[in-house]
Formats: structure tokens, sequence, C-alpha cells
């Protein structure tokens, strides 16, 4: 069976600096997706960026980059310059191709220090 | 405005009585996720849906069951079998993959009492 597995339950951040979340998983699926998704207090699910398996290049979306190593089956987030609204609980989560189960790990609660 | 809509907010029942959660979505989406989450347990699969009329149980489904009728509904109903009811419910949405977005959406989330 697929896991997601996050081994950070919480990080602290000061900032303007960058600060790394890990993931990994476990499949046997050669067609796959990868995401983390930002909870902030509003508990409210929101995307912050998207890796086909497929694709080599790390996705990046302004501050945010991953680390896509899948022969590692690693994906890590990393936020440059950390802003105080960054504070929220981040969820990396894998997507199955074949039948588009996705699963969660257990997620890292991230605090910004000022 | 297209978006996934639960309701309610917050629901309260009693021990021993089965509930219903509802999840509508107006973003012509085709599969459609529950996640139970708990402090410290991430999002857990309770039933996802690919199609109308079919769905999958996830990694937590015994005392829960799903339909799926229409594309745009997905309700989940919380049986008096599920020992530990008491739980923040979401409903997610997604196209399936080929050249479309593959992120799924989510909805606000319901957050179920039982006493």
């Amino acid at each position: 069976a697929q896991t997601v597995t996050q081994s950070q339950p919480e990080m602290s951040v000061q900032e303007a600096e960058t600060v790394t979340l890990s993931c990994t998983y476990d499949t046997s699926e050669s067609d796959y997706y990868l995401f983390w998704y930002k909870q902030p207090p509003s508990r409210q699910m929101i995307l912050v960026i998207r890796q086909e398996a497929y694709k080599q290049q790390n996705a990046t979306e302004n501050r945010f980059s991953v680390n896509f190593q899948k022969a590692a089956k690693s994906f890590s987030l990393k936020i440059s310059d950390s802003q105080l609204g960054d504070a929220a609980m981040y969820f990396c989560a894998y997507r199955r191709d074949r039948d588009d189960k996705i699963i969660f790990g257990k997620g890292t609660r991230l605090h910004i220090l000022p | 405005d297209g978006g996934i809509t639960q309701s309610p907010k917050y629901l309260f029942r009693k021990e021993g009585q089965n509930v219903t959660l509802s999840c509508e979505q107006n973003l012509n989406h085709d599969a459609m996720y529950w996640y139970r989450q708990d402090p410290g347990q991430g999002l857990r699969l309770i039933y996802y849906s690919q199609i109308v009329n079919d769905f999958q149980k996830g990694d937590i489904a015994e005392g829960y069951s799903v339909s799926r009728e229409k594309k745009e509904s997905f309700p989940l109903t919380v049986t008096s079998a599920q020992k530990n009811p008491t739980a923040f419910y979401l409903c997610a949405s997604s196209f399936v993959p080929g050249g479309k977005n593959t992120e799924a959406f989510f909805g606000q989330g319901t957050r179920l009492t039982v006493v």
C-alpha cells in the first residue's frame, strides 16, 4: 500500500529565512503526482505546488520550490524568504494515476518567528 | 462562483444516530473524495469516487457509507457503527488526469461532534 511520511511534526524558522520540509513516499507505481498543501488556521486546504512524476524538472512557484528525487522517493518543499503568512500546517500528498486515489501525510506545523 | 460546498459547517448528533454530510461541487470534476482529519493524524481517506455510480473504499471506510448518484454530489453517511465519529471531515474533488490540472480542490469542512 502507498504511504506518505512527513518526519517533522513541527518546525520553526525565522522570518525572511529559508526552510525545508521533508516528505517521503512509498509506491510501486511509475505514474503518479505529488503535491504540497497548506492549511492555515481557517482549515481551508490550499494547493502550494504540484509535481508530475514523469517530469524531471523540479516545480517552482514564486518562493516555493520542491526537490523531487524519484529514485529516493523523496519530495521536499523549500520555502524561501519566509513570511508570517506562511505559518500553517503543510501536508504532502500523493496521487496514484491508475485510479486517482489521493493520500496525505500527517503534516508539518510550520511556525514563523518574527 | 465555482467551488465545493460542504454543509453544515458544524453538526451535533447523539451517539447511535446516523448522520449525513453533504458535499456538492460545480467544477465539473469527475473525482470526489472524503477525508477525516484528527489532530496529529493528517488527512485520512474514507471513500473516493472516479465516476457516477462507482466508488472505492479508502483506508478508513469502516462505519461510513457514500453514494454517487450525480456527478455534482457525494454525500457521506456516518453510521452508528463508526466507533469514534467526532472529527473534522473534508470533501474534495478533482479532474481525472489527462491534460488537466490534477490537484484536488477542497470544501471548507464539516466539524461533527457526537455526544
